[in-house]
């Protein structure tokens, strides 16, 4: 069974550009999450679709971040303008049913974003 | 209060010893519990699930603290594979979410 896809995998910009960052969950995956992950934290969760509806986006910071989820199926991430603290490794992951936490949540390989 | 708290570590053990890894969380509404193992520049991992009676895979035993709200997990006879960072993981206020402790980094040497 293939696993999460993310591209691209490393990602360097300067201040103020913008990134875009994609994700295929495995398929028949309903749920799927965007995280943040900075050097030396947890992931953090930024948004999560359920299909293609927002479940929580509580900690997306909507000034800068946008994320959708058309069709239910793929995502993109994106940051506009970014600024240095959002260097991180952004992770995203898929989860089969309908966002329940005791569902097993599959990450992908997560890429890695320098902003210079 | 962060929602979950860790050690950090790292932890440095010999191979055969025994280890065990705590982690308290703040919300006591929470139901959900795992440990994630996350290798050097990889995604994190589900290891294991903490069941409220304690669960044992193999060498890994997980062990949950309502009252305390902690959690534990232990692991014994550790390999040189075992060397990684793991993650203590609870769901959050709103029931769907994960909530993730900053990890706690095991190497275990020759």
């Amino acid at each position: 069974e293939a696993g999460v896809a993310q591209s691209p995998r490393y990602k360097i910009i300067e201040k103020r550009q913008s990134v875009a960052f994609w994700c295929n969950p495995i398929s028949g995956h309903a749920t799927l999450y965007w995280y943040q992950q900075i050097l030396g934290q947890g992931p953090k969760l930024l948004i999560q679709f359920q299909n293609n509806g927002v479940v929580d986006d509580s900690q997306l910071p909507k000034d800068r971040f946008s994320a959708e989820r058309l069709k239910g199926v793929d995502s993109t991430l994106k940051i506009q303008p970014a600024k240095l603290e959002d260097s991180a490794v952004y992770l995203c992951a898929s989860s089969f049913g309908t966002g329940v936490s005791t569902d097993t949540q599959y990450f992908g390989p997560g890429t890695r974003l320098t902003v210079l | 209060r962060k929602e979950v708290e860790q050690d950090p570590g790292p932890f440095n053990v010999p191979e055969g010893a025994t280890v065990a890894f705590n982690c308290t969380y703040s919300n006591s509404a929470s139901q959900s519990f795992f440990w994630y193992r996350q290798d050097c520049r990889k995604e994190p991992k589900l290891l294991m699930s903490v069941y409220s009676s304690g669960n044992e895979d193999g060498r890994f035993t997980a062990q949950l603290n309502r009252a305390s709200q902690y959690i534990s997990l232990l692991i014994r006879d550790s390999k040189l594979s075992d060397s990684a960072t793991y993650l203590c993981v609870v769901n959050s206020n709103s029931g769907y979410a994960l909530n993730f402790g900053k990890g706690t980094s095991l190497l275990v040497t020759p």
